[in-house]
């Protein structure tokens, strides 16, 4: 299986910082990666695929990049409302797999 | 927009099956990968496996083929059955759609997801 691991599994920033979650394969897995955001007791939410594309009506200061063996999520001002826990997620070899995630926390 | 609805029993005893459906609406089940993702009470995702529309489907090898998951185009449902079940398998269970990239069978994302239901596995 291809393992994926986030960092940190925890941050805490302000409101308005720049944050940025690491994702690494254990395998390149090309470009064929997902961003999700979970919010307490609601479903994962689907923010970026394909690496670095940004899913309609996701707002534009969520962005994603990187190939191969690591990525990058990155939210350009964090707002309360961000506050949750992200996944990332390869789709390029089977068995999917998804990342521990890593909670957001708003200082 | 597509809306995905999750039912079935809450409580499964041990070595039991869990049986779930997925009822979409809103939307074709045409062209899309219909998923399986669980997430056991306070941890990550796992996801289970997809039923592509034709019936053809991919499973996660780690559930020991315990696993059948199938389509009923005609209900617009997607079912899953898990057997042998045990207390590892206690947690929510969601359906999601896979949208493939555009023009393409291939590398779907898991861009709409129904709101999920908890299944406890107990005596």
């Amino acid at each position: 299986d291809i393992q994926m691991t986030q960092s940190p599994s925890t941050l805490s920033a302000s409101v308005g910082d720049r944050v940025t979650i690491t994702c690494r394969a254990s395998q390149s897995i090309n470009s064929w990666l997902a961003w999700f955001q979970q919010k307490a007791g609601k479903a994962p939410k689907l923010l970026i695929y394909k690496a670095s594309s940004l899913e309609s009506g996701v707002p534009s200061r969520f962005s994603g990049s990187g190939s191969g063996t690591e990525f990058t999520l990155t939210i350009s001002s964090l707002q309360p409302d961000d506050l949750a826990t992200y996944y990332c997620q390869q789709y390029n070899g089977y068995p999917w797999t998804f990342g521990q995630g890593t909670k957001v926390e708003i200082k | 927009q597509v809306q995905l609805q999750e039912s079935g029993p809450g409580l499964v005893k041990p070595s039991e099956t869990l049986s779930l459906t997925c009822s979409v609406s809103g939307g074709s089940i045409t062209n899309y990968y219909w998923n399986w993702i669980r997430q056991p009470p306070g941890k990550g995702l796992e996801w289970i496996g997809y039923v592509y529309y034709t019936g053809s489907t991919m499973d996660n090898p780690s559930l020991r083929s315990r696993v059948t998951i199938s389509v009923d185009t005609s209900k617009n449902q997607i079912s899953l059955k898990l057997r042998s079940v045990t207390a590892a398998d206690t947690a929510v269970y969601y359906c999601a759609r896979g949208t493939p990239v555009s023009g393409t069978p291939f590398f779907p994302s898991l861009d709409s997801w129904g709101q999920g239901t908890l299944v406890t596995v107990s005596s």
